[in-house]
């Protein structure tokens, strides 16, 4: 079975300017998560979608950051515009209700 | 209060050892538990599901105590291997199993 799905793996931009992360998810999986993880943190929680539907999105930066999941599959995190402190890996994630996540292998966010 | 507590760390001890992790939660409506297995520069991975009576894999033992709100987990003769940041998550029914992490608490195994 395909794991999720991540591109780019590497992206370095410079602040102002915008970016864009892709994912697919497994398949069947209605849950999608995309988290930011800065260094020697644990993951935090930007969006979770159910299908094509957000469920939250408390700590999404909504002023730079948007999230969609068109037809309830794959998502895309966009940051426009970015800042330093957005340097980080923005892993998205997948599941069936209830359970636990599979997490792609992460994008790594440098702003410089 | 954070939804989620874990000790950092770093854990550090001799191969064959024991080693115990807790990890405490804020919500008591929580539902689901989660123990995850982080190496560094890599995706966090599913070690193990928490269940209301426990659960072993191998040399992992987890365990939820609902009453304190924390999950533990346990590794019994500690390898080389282990050594990794070990991540809790916890999802409840109450905001449609959004899934919480702790900040991690990292193990290093020594020879």
């Amino acid at each position: 079975e395909a794991g999720v799905a991540q591109s780019p793996r590497y992206k370095i931009i410079e602040k102002r300017q915008s970016v864009a992360f892709w994912c697919n998810p497994i398949s069947g999986h209605a849950t999608l998560y995309w988290y930011q993880q800065i260094l020697g943190q644990g993951p935090k929680l930007l969006i979770q979608f159910q299908n094509n539907g957000v469920v939250d999105d408390s700590q999404l930066p909504k002023d730079r950051f948007s999230a969609e999941r068109l037809k309830g599959v794959d998502s895309t995190l966009k940051i426009q515009p970015a800042k330093l402190e957005d340097s980080a890996v923005y892993l998205c994630a997948s599941t069936l209700v209830g359970r636990g996540a599979f997490f792609g292998q992460g994008t790594r966010l440098t702003v410089v | 209060r954070k939804e989620v507590e874990q000790d950092p760390g770093p854990f550090n001890v001799p191969e064959g050892a024991t080693v115990a992790f807790n990890c405490t939660y804020s919500n008591s409506a929580s539902q689901s538990f989660f123990w995850y297995r982080q190496d560094c520069r890599k995706e966090p991975k599913l070690l193990m599901s928490v269940y209301s009576s426990g659960n072993e894999d191998g040399r992992f033992t987890a365990q939820l105590n609902r009453a304190s709100q924390y999950i533990s987990l346990l590794i019994r003769d500690s390898k080389l291997s282990d050594s990794a940041t070990y991540l809790c998550a916890v999802t409840d029914l109450d905001s449609s199993y959004k899934l919480i992490f702790g900040s991690g608490t990292r193990l290093l195994v020594r020879p």
